[in-house]
């Protein structure tokens, strides 16, 4: 079976555009995490979906950031009129149930860099 | 609120030598600890997990024992080899269902 899939796995854009990276769950997981890697701040929590519940969105460190997940696989998260301190790595993992004793399976990352 | 603090790096190391990474933590309630391992190139990977006190995770070599009265997760392994070189991350997890990080601390382990 796949793992966590992201797309792209770079992706260079300009200050001010707009960026959508996606994420494709581990088949039947239901749950479905974004965390965000900035060099010398460790790893963020972003956003959190677990079924057809509404997200939890308290990580999202401004109304810029944005995220959908349709039909309960695909995730897209984004991110509008970047800015430089957007550039991270954009990790996305997947659980089967959400529950706490779960184990959360990590994609490849999406690296951002806003020039 | 929920926190992570590990052993800031990085960390050098002989083949063989004995590795302690040091991980406390702040939660409010009961959280399920975690080591999780990031190698060169690839993405990050569980390492081991502890979901109660007292409990001893262990995984290719690596144990980290849930100590609640001193609210610690420290990753040990007595000899590391080579191809242990990574940045290791401790993780805590609670009811709201998001991890918690520490920063990472990087490991490179020297023939």
């Amino acid at each position: 079976g796949a793992g966590v899939s992201q797309s792209p796995s770079n992706k260079v854009t300009e200050k001010g555009k707009d960026v959508e990276l996606r994420c494709d769950p581990i088949s039947g997981h239901t749950a479905l995490y974004w965390y965000r890697q900035s060099l010398g701040q460790g790893l963020e929590f972003l956003i959190y979906f677990q079924g057809n519940s509404a997200p939890d969105k308290s990580g999202l460190p401004s109304d810029r950031f944005s995220a959908e997940r349709t039909g309960g696989s695909v995730s897209t998260l984004t991110i509008q009129r970047t800015q430089q301190e957007d550039s991270a790595v954009y990790l996305c993992a997947s659980s089967s149930s959400g529950r706490g004793t779960d184990t959360q399976y990590f994609g490849p990352g999406t690296r951002l860099t806003v020039l | 609120g929920d926190s992570v603090t590990q052993m800031e790096g990085p960390v050098t190391l002989s083949e063989e030598a004995c590795l302690t990474i040091n991980c406390t933590y702040t939660a409010t309630g009961y959280p399920s600890l975690f080591w999780y391992v990031q190698y060169p190139g690839e993405g990050l990977q569980l390492l081991l997990k502890a979901t109660k006190a007292d409990d001893k995770g262990s995984n290719k070599g690596f144990e980290a024992t849930y100590r609640k009265e001193t609210t610690s997760f420290h990753l040990e392994k007595g000899s590391v080899q080579v191809s242990d070189s990574a940045v290791y991350f401790c993780a805590l997890l609670t009811g709201a269902n998001n991890l918690f990080f520490g920063t990472g601390t990087r490991l490179t382990v020297i023939p």
